[in-house]
């Protein structure tokens, strides 16, 4: 079992839609990371979080600690919001940890 | 533009050579990172620098090694290069140890 999953593995939206995508890990964090990766390879960190709800335009993410588990939420869904979205723990070892990604697709 | 700046963009090299990335990390950021991202592995935590001194270590192998220097730029060094070496070389940068961090273009890494 890997230590940080995500689902769904790939998601296809039409622009406009209400989009989740789901982060699962196993071990104890210090912190939790949501990063996209654009077609091209860039990555950009979206949120950094530890506890709670962090809101950054559309994007919204969710953490339960007790649940080991986040929720990255995107609002009116935009093709150019098509991107791999990776979810990354900081575990008490100081090591990262990443999710295999999830492959957003959005549509117009 | 994550002002994080990585060269080579692109590298290509034979088996057994020696290559050094480099990273410039954001004005005013005091913490480096260094990730590998290959196809069958997916993106993996390789090492840390906190101003100048090595912060935290992940799944860097002992062919690879790192360091920060005074001026806060990195070089991530590879030696006795592998075909599976071949991979994008990520740097990224943060103000402190545990904040949010900015990631560089990558350099993409061939082993011929």
């Amino acid at each position: 079992k890997n230590e940080v999953e995500q689902s769904p593995q790939n998601l296809t939206a039409q622009e406009g839609e209400f989009i989740t995508i789901n982060c699962s890990y196993s071990v104890g964090i210090s912190a939790l990371h949501w990063l996209q990766q654009h077609p091209g390879g860039g990555i950009v960190s979206l949120f950094m979080l530890s506890s709670g709800k962090k809101k950054h335009g559309r994007l919204i993410a969710t953490i339960n600690i007790q649940e080991k588990h986040s929720s990255l939420h995107i609002t009116a869904s935009h093709p150019r919001d098509s991107a791999v979205y990776i979810c990354a723990v900081r575990d008490y070892g100081q090591n990262f940890v990443f999710g295999p990604g999830t492959r957003l697709s959005v549509l117009p | 533009d994550s002002g994080v700046t990585q060269t080579p963009k692109h590298l290509i090299t034979a088996t057994g050579q020696r290559v050094t990335l480099r990273c410039s990390p954001r004005s005013g950021d005091l913490s480096v990172y260094w990730y590998q991202q290959s196809l069958d592995q997916g993106l993996q935590f390789l090492i840390q620098y906190y101003n100048g001194e090595e912060r935290a270590k992940g799944n860097i192998l002992e062919r690879f090694s790192a360091q920060q220097f005074p001026d806060l730029h990195s070089e991530l060094n590879l030696s006795s290069l592998e075909l599976g070496d071949s991979a994008l070389y990520f740097c990224a940068s943060s103000p402190a140890v545990n904040q949010p961090q900015h990631f560089g273009d990558g350099t993409r890494l061939s082993i011929l």
